[in-house]
């Protein structure tokens, strides 16, 4: 059984570039949640998408973006990208009964983003 | 507004020693779920453990106990005797809705033979 995959495992963009990160959540699985882990820190959630609308949502800029597609699959899209937004960008799934407080998330191994 | 602070930035211990990772939230909910999870160098989160804001008996499981007490918002994690193979970095999270977790800003565990 597979678990969340992600693609691709490293990322090199320079300022301004728009960048897509791809994730297909674990088999089972129909809710995508996004984080963004900076060096050092704790992952932030940037958005959840279920049933391919976006759910809910952190403090993040519009230049993030994504997409749910009906195979549950997501994307992650930053456009205007900044110095700042070098990160590791984790991917997490859940089942429709993850919605619940007490669900556990999977995560999967994060693409790492390098602007320069 | 959630938080969790997690004031140990770093550990170091030596193999088969206990070590214990302090955790403390901020919220206004009545209602919220607490996880710890392991970042191994790999990058990949793991989940280790769950706890909900009705439940405050301590429990053991493995190498694994928590701690949780409600009436000072305290949430801690022991590993008994541990390993190398312990190495990590650790988060505290807590969620009040949907999916949404909110993670402290981690412990870097190191285990040294």
């Amino acid at each position: 059984d597979a678990g969340v995959t992600q693609s691709p495992t490293h990322l090199i963009k320079t300022r301004g570039q728009q960048v897509t990160l791809r994730c297909s959540p674990k088999s089972g699985h129909d809710t995508v949640s996004w984080y963004q882990q900076a060096l050092g820190q704790g992952p932030q959630f940037i958005f959840q998408y279920y049933e391919e609308e976006e759910r809910q949502r952190g403090n993040f800029p519009d230049r993030f973006s994504g997409h749910q597609f009906p195979n549950y699959s997501s994307e992650l899209n930053v456009n205007a990208l900044l110095l700042g937004d070098s990160a590791l960008y984790l991917c997490a799934s859940s089942s429709l009964a993850g919605m619940g407080l007490r669900s556990e998330q999977f995560f999967g191994p994060g693409t790492r983003l390098t602007v320069l | 507004a959630q938080k969790v602070t997690q004031a140990q930035t770093e550990i170091s211990v030596v193999e088969k020693e206990d070590v214990t990772l302090d955790c403390v939230y901020e919220t206004r909910d009545t209602t919220y779920y607490l996880f710890w999870y392991k970042q191994p160098p790999s990058g990949e989160l793991v989940f280790l453990i769950r706890r909900n804001s009705f439940d405050e008996q301590n429990e053991i499981s493995g190498r694994y106990s928590w701690n949780f007490q409600k009436s000072t918002s305290s949430f801690n994690f022991t590993i008994t005797a541990s390993q190398v193979v312990d190495s990590a970095v650790y988060f505290c999270a807590l969620k009040t809705s949907g999916s949404r977790l909110t993670f402290g800003e981690g412990t870097q565990l190191t285990v040294n033979p």
